[in-house]
């Protein structure tokens, strides 16, 4: 596609509840980026992957949080048993490779309440 | 660790009084510094890419300039339309882009 696409736009959700995010990265690009960003805060990495291999997740803040990536396309981050503070804006990048260092383009992002 | 520090945090211009925004990092093996524009309620919008010291790049208002510590946004006589979240990231050997808190910039008319 012409950009990153993210769905939903805004999740609101029950604590306790899981939920799926989806990020559409740009076509032919091998690297995809997943971040977090708070009110008031500068973006957390959570994970990125180069293919279909997540070669570092050591962002993700607990065992409630995995990715996916099929098809060297789109990537799934799957939040279990959701808290209030997970609530943030959930971005997502991808760029043609994380290794030639080329610079990273975001979607929207998922706006994610947890009430 | 990979440490990325933007200054000021905030920032109030008259139309047309040119600053400048500071993104000091500490990344072993710088691979590329990054600057974004961010609007409220949208993602990052890219800018610029800088590989190496002494390298700088322009667009419209805006110049980017890179030194082994830290790298420059200047803007010169800023509108309005200029007034955004300034993000910027380094990544260096781990590949993964660490970024800043942001300069918020406010441009008055």
């Amino acid at each position: 596609g012409a950009g990153v696409s993210q769905s939903p736009s805004n999740k609101v959700t029950e604590k306790g509840k899981d939920v799926e995010l989806r990020c559409d990265p740009i076509s032919g690009h091998t690297a995809l980026y997943w971040y977090r960003q708070s009110l008031g805060q500068g973006l957390e990495f959570l994970i990125y992957f180069q293919g279909n291999s997540a070669p570092d997740k050591s962002g993700l803040p607990s065992d409630r949080f995995s990715a996916e990536r099929t098809g060297g396309s789109v990537s799934t981050l799957t939040i279990q048993r959701t808290q209030q503070e997970d609530s943030a804006v959930y971005l997502c990048a991808s760029s043609l490779s994380a290794t030639e260092n080329t610079e990273a383009f975001f979607g929207q992002g998922t706006r994610l309440t947890v009430v | 660790e990979d440490q990325v520090t933007q200054s000021p945090e905030a920032l109030r211009l008259q139309e047309g009084e040119s600053s400048s925004l500071n993104c000091s990092y500490t990344v072993s093996g710088l691979r590329g510094l990054f600057w974004y524009r961010q609007d409220p309620g949208k993602g990052p919008e890219f800018l610029f890419t800088l590989y190496s010291a002494g390298e700088e790049k322009e667009k419209e208002r805006l110049k980017a300039t890179l030194t082994k510590k830290e790298s420059f946004l200047h803007i010169t006589a800023p509108k309005p339309e200029d007034s955004a979240t300034y993000l910027c990231a380094a990544a260096g050997g781990s590949y993964i882009p660490t970024f800043g808190r942001g300069t918020s910039l406010i441009v008055h008319p």
